[in-house]
């Protein structure tokens, strides 16, 4: 079967840097991303993968490794609005999105 | 201007009864879908629509149907409600037909007592 892996929550100091990680399974690989969805919201898009590496944008940054079938979002100077829910998916061989239940962030003064 | 808005946001309702969810797009893409969340976050597909070629994920219940009168729309009517429907239901749209990024509506929580 097709599965994505996240820690379920995490938390972290304003301020401070926190690595959510997000492990796939899935037939075929076309892309993964990550989504934030502040609680009551809907997700909002932060970025796509599709070759191995960094991509950043700004305080947010995405690794992929396809050979490892992982990924991880990186948060840096962390504020109080990035306490939010994080999503992982991935994108299949039929290009259909296969979704993580999501990493709760906590950010804590 | 909202890019894709859906309708209502909350909605209660009892057993039994059928009710219907809108959505629409201004962003001229191609693609709508329609997502239901759950209890424990986990965004399940439901169907997504293309230019008219509707694609179902084959565990959603039949009770449950998309209507597209054009485009820019994508309603869901759901027959004879059960508890477990409840839910919050996303409705998203993606420019092209392959995976794109996805712009998602604000989501209508759907309680059935």
């Amino acid at each position: 079967g097709q599965n994505i892996d996240q820690p379920t929550e995490m938390t972290a100091t304003e301020g401070a840097i926190v690595q959510i990680n997000c492990t796939y399974q899935t037939s075929g690989f076309n892309g993964l991303f990550w989504y934030q969805q502040h609680a009551g919201e809907a997700p909002t898009f932060l970025s796509y993968n599709v070759l191995d590496g960094l991509e950043e944008k700004g305080r947010f940054s995405s690794f992929l490794s396809r050979s490892k079938g992982y990924s991880y979002l990186l948060l840096k100077e962390l504020q109080m609005k990035d306490s939010a829910s994080y999503l992982c998916a991935v994108v299949d061989s039929n290009y259909q999105l296969i979704w993580g239940a999501g990493t709760k962030l906590i950010i804590k003064p | 201007d909202t890019a894709v808005s859906q309708t209502p946001k909350y909605l209660v309702t009892q057993m039994g009864n059928d009710k219907s969810i809108k959505c629409e797009q201004n962003l001229g893409h191609d693609t709508m879908y329609w997502y239901k969340q759950d209890s424990k976050k986990f965004l399940k597909i439901m169907f997504s629509y293309n230019n008219k070629e509707l694609i179902i994920n084959e565990t959603v219940p039949n009770r449950f149907s998309p209507k597209s009168p054009d485009k820019a729309h994508l309603n869901l009517h759901i027959n004879s409600l059960e508890l477990g429907d409840s839910a919050v239901y996303f409705c998203a749209s993606s420019q092209g037909r392959e995976i794109g990024e996805l712009f998602f509506g604000e989501g209508s929580r759907l309680t059935v007592l």
